[in-house]
């Protein structure tokens, strides 16, 4: 089974310039996460998808950041403007639907890492 | 917010001993629980879940849940260089939050041969 992917794996961009991550879960999967990890930090969820309907993105800078899911499988996260502060791991992970949400585990991709100069 | 408490180490065992990993969560009525090894510039890896109060084994690794206490712990039997890495500690979230991982910082463990 394969797993996560992520595009592109690393992006190097000036501040205020726009940047785009892209990410296919695990075949079957509905539900979709991104998650941002500092250096030195565990990750910590921008946004949640469940299909193509967003679940939560309570944690998401909707000034500059966007996502989107629209046919319910790969998924857009974008950066616009970025800042000095959105240097950090971009992590794609996705989780099946099975019985009760409260046991389903997450896997992840194996990232992006964005430096902002 | 949730809060996730790890040890930050950095945890330094010999070959073949055992590795304690400690992680403390402030939401009482949390009811799953992750592990996750992540390498030097590689993604988290899920390693254990555990949900019940009680111990849970799978190979080398043992993680061990108290809900009374808030406590989950990760013990890694034998272990290795290859065990070498970050460990984060992740909690799920409740309520509306219920598909989000809180995660602590992670304890870096360092494996010497």
């Amino acid at each position: 089974e394969a797993g996560v992917a992520q595009s592109p794996r690393y992006k190097i961009i000036e501040k205020r310039q726009s940047v785009a991550f892209w990410c296919n879960p695990i075949s079957g999967h509905a539900t979709l996460y991104w998650y941002q990890q500092i250096l030195g930090q565990g990750p910590k969820l921008l946004i949640q998808f469940q299909n193509n309907g967003v679940v939560d993105d309570s944690q998401l800078p909707k000034d500059r950041f966007s996502a989107e899911r629209l046919k319910g499988v790969d998924s857009t996260l974008k950066i616009q403007p970025a800042k000095l502060e959105d240097s950090a791991v971009y992590l794609c992970a996705s989780s099946s639907i099975r019985g009760s949400e409260t046991y389903n585990e997450q896997f992840f991709g194996p990232g992006t890492r964005l430096t902002v100069l | 917010q949730k809060e996730v408490e790890q040890n930050s180490g950095p945890l330094s065992v010999p070959e073949g001993a055992i590795a304690s990993l400690n992680c403390t969560y402030s939401d009482r009525g949390s009811q799953s629980f992750f592990w996750y090894r992540q390498y030097s510039g590689k993604s988290p890896e899920l390693i254990m879940s555990i949900y019940s109060n009680g111990d849970k084994e799978d190979g080398r690794f043992t993680a061990q849940l108290n809900k009374a206490s808030q406590y989950v712990s990760l013990l890694i039997r034998d272990s290795q260089p290859s065990d070498s890495a970050t460990y984060l500690c992740a909690v799920r979230g409740r309520g509306s939050t219920l598909g989000r991982l809180y995660f602590g910082r992670g304890t870096q463990l360092t494996v010497w041969p």
